[in-house]
């Protein structure tokens, strides 16, 4: 199947500082990624959707200006926490998926365990 | 509105065979994910359907029904390894995937 590589696993940073997380899609181009994030015991949250070349549409309740998401190619998003407080430590999750073609499923990178302390 | 319900949490024993049922409403439909997450790690794609019918792979199977609105995943001869939780998804009509919360399956020796 597709592959989709997530960098970095897991991240511990200080309070107030900033953090970047990369998507890459390695075998296919990804016209749509999602940024999703995921509390313990709970289902995917999903945070924003971004298309190659064109601002990420946000979900309701989510912070524009504090989670950063930069779809420049077909192959890479990042997603940049900014100014991170306690309450951001979550796990992170993108997914990446071709709707121009197959596969039509998402496939995710392996997430980011966000720490902040 | 659009919504997916699955059961929170199963428990199967080792050997034997567990359904997790799935019922979804969406704004138009473009086929129903089921995808397996252990604790700290990323989904990973199970099935996908699209039209009406069971599709067998392996110990696993997954069902449609869309005039039901209703999908199961079936699981043979479990394993300990199949502990995990087992998310429902649903794609609507602009290809967004809604998901459920996610059911723990909880295997017992």
């Amino acid at each position: 199947g597709a592959v989709v590589s997530q960098h970095p696993s897991w991240v511990i940073c200080k309070s107030g500082t900033s953090v970047k997380i990369e998507c890459r899609s390695l075998d296919f181009q990804a016209t749509t990624m999602f940024w999703y994030r995921q509390f313990p015991k709970q289902s995917l949250m999903l945070m924003a959707t971004s298309n190659e070349g064109s601002k990420a549409t946000y979900e309701q309740g989510v912070e524009k200006d504090k989670f950063l998401i930069n779809h420049a190619s077909l192959t890479l998003s990042t997603l940049t926490v900014t100014s991170a407080h306690p309450e951001d430590s979550s796990f992170y999750i993108c997914s990446a998926r071709s709707i121009t073609g197959v596969p039509t499923e998402a496939f995710f990178g392996q997430g980011t365990r966000l720490t902040v302390v | 509105g659009q919504n997916i319900d699955q059961p929170t949490e199963m428990t199967a024993t080792e050997g034997a065979i567990v359904q997790i049922n799935c019922t979804y409403q969406t704004s138009g439909f473009n086929g129903l994910f089921w995808y397996q997450q252990h604790a700290g790690e990323a989904p990973t794609f199970l099935s996908y359907n699209v039209l009406d019918g069971l599709e067998e792979k392996g110990r696993f199977s997954s069902f449609l029904s869309r005039s039901k609105g209703y999908s199961y995943l079936l699981l043979k001869e479990l394993q300990m390894k199949d502990s995990a939780s087992y998310l429902c998804a649903a794609s609507d009509s602009n290809y967004q995937l809604i998901w459920g919360a996610g059911t723990k399956l909880i295997i017992k020796p």
